[in-house]
């Protein structure tokens, strides 16, 4: 069964504290992404990974860093330098190249810090 | 600035009655427009795109039109069912090769039985 899981659903942290996000993919994508989404707004890209061993920043990168060592994963670590970082995280995945362009998209995961 | 547009934060229709959803762009090197299905604590679902070399798609009971000139697309579904019920989101890819998506903020739809 292919498609992207994202672990945990929900995760709580403390103030302070850098905390990783996973995602994992086996739909054999060259892609990955990671989106931001507030109450009422839309998704807001993090981070994006066309290939293994590179990535570049999205629209609203300060405070995240990422890493692509394996085509299968796209871990997000949100640091202490990220001022609001309470939201919910997706992680989607895509062909790319001249394929069809849209996104999978992974459940999510919901991070608390308080 | 917001490049995708989403104006209608909601939306209620009748089950059975026609659904349309309107998403603005203000880039025109935008070629490719998505719409995506958002349940509550879910990813968005991928429901349909449109080419900007063409003004028409259609799957079943969803049908997105694409008006270039007025940079403006719509999503209508015919007939709306309670389980349609969910934030729609229009995304946009810009044409120079990334495989970035743009996306608007959403509009909810409720489909009351």
């Amino acid at each position: 069964d292919g498609g992207i899981t994202q672990s945990p659903k929900y995760l709580f942290r403390k103030e302070g504290q850098n905390v990783t996000l996973s995602c994992e993919q086996n739909l054999n994508h060259d892609a990955m992404y990671w989106y931001r989404q507030d109450p009422g707004q839309g998704l807001r890209l993090i981070y994006y990974s066309q290939i293994v061993n590179d990535f570049q920043k999205g629209d609203i990168a300060e405070g995240y860093s990422v890493s692509r060592e394996k085509k299968e994963s796209f871990p997000l670590t949100v640091t202490s330098a990220q001022k609001n970082p309470t939201a919910f995280y997706l992680c989607a995945s895509s062909i790319g190249g001249q394929a069809r362009y849209e996104q999978y998209f992974g459940p999510g995961t919901r991070l608390t810090v308080t | 600035d917001q490049q995708v547009k989403q104006n209608s934060p909601s939306l209620s229709v009748q089950e059975g009655r026609i659904s349309i959803l309107n998403c603005d762009y203000t880039n025109s090197m935008f070629d490719y427009f998505l719409w995506y299905k958002k349940y509550p604590a879910e990813g968005p679902t991928f429901l349909i795109s449109i080419s900007s070399i063409k003004d028409k798609n259609e799957d079943g009971r969803f049908t997105v039109f694409l008006n270039k000139s007025a940079k403006h697309l719509s999503l209508h579904i015919v007939p709306s069912q309670p389980g349609d019920s969910a934030v729609y989101f229009c995304a946009a890819r810009w044409k120079a090769g990334s495989y970035q998506l743009t996306f608007g903020k959403g509009t909810k739809l409720s489909v009351i039985p």
